[in-house]
């Protein structure tokens, strides 16, 4: 199994400012996952977020607005920069400890941007 | 990863059994049936997974019909903390990197 911690839990922010999303796991795993939910809506896949390389960016994201870090195998970050009203939405992180079974996912990250 | 469809909403009565389908008419031979479900303002878990044969767990039983185009996911007492979305998803793991493709999902409403 493993344990998510994700921070903050919720922000509200100015439009044109930035914010990181930390995502913490109480065991090393090889990648990390970074998804969006909009409202009302379901789950979209960001990124993937491999420690060592470069994060691999779903069609429609891209690394200038979404600059990811993964400095180590518990560890990742995800920015949300340039924020405008249309980012508001649930930012979740997870992780598969073992591949092809279950998946763990964060409690999220409520962002509201006025 | 293959696509499912399932209805937009369902009601039950609590202590009463959901079967709660999933239509996945393009599944692969390799494609695995995977379930979750998110509670409110919370992220999703894991509820149950399959190939071909039924599966129950703690929390849920999976039915997957004989020639995999369709499963249904059942809870055979409803509480009220089970009122949540529920996803279908078919994950191949020769794959996949580890992502999950959600789509719109079943809402699930609990009724005392």
């Amino acid at each position: 199994s493993a344990v998510i911690s994700q921070k903050p839990s919720r922000d509200i922010c100015q439009r044109g400012t930035s914010l990181t999303i930390q995502c913490q796991v109480d065991s090393q795993v090889t990648m990390m996952f970074w998804y969006r939910q909009q409202p009302g809506q379901s789950l979209t896949l960001i990124a993937t977020a491999n420690q060592g390389s470069e994060a691999t960016y779903e069609s429609g994201f891209v690394i200038d607005k979404f600059p990811i870090s993964r400095p180590n195998l518990t560890f990742s970050t995800l920015t949300v920069s340039n924020m405008s009203p249309e980012d508001s939405s649930i930012y979740l992180c997870s992780v598969e400890p073992q591949r092809g079974t279950e998946a763990f996912f964060g409690q999220g990250t409520r962002l509201t941007v006025v | 990863d293959a696509k499912t469809t399932q209805p937009n909403s369902m009601e039950s009565n609590e202590e009463e059994p959901v079967h709660l389908p999933c239509n996945h008419s393009t599944i692969s031979g390799t494609d695995y049936i995977h379930w979750y479900r998110q509670l409110p303002s919370q992220g999703p878990e894991y509820v149950i997974h399959g190939l071909t044969s039924n599966v129950n767990n703690r929390m849920a039983s999976l039915a997957i019909a004989e020639d995999r185009k369709s499963s249904t996911l059942i809870l055979h007492r409803a509480t009220l903390r089970d009122a949540a979305v529920y996803y279908c998803i078919l994950r191949d793991y020769g794959g996949s990197q580890g992502n999950l493709i959600f789509g719109k999902g079943t809402k699930l409403s609990v009724k005392p």
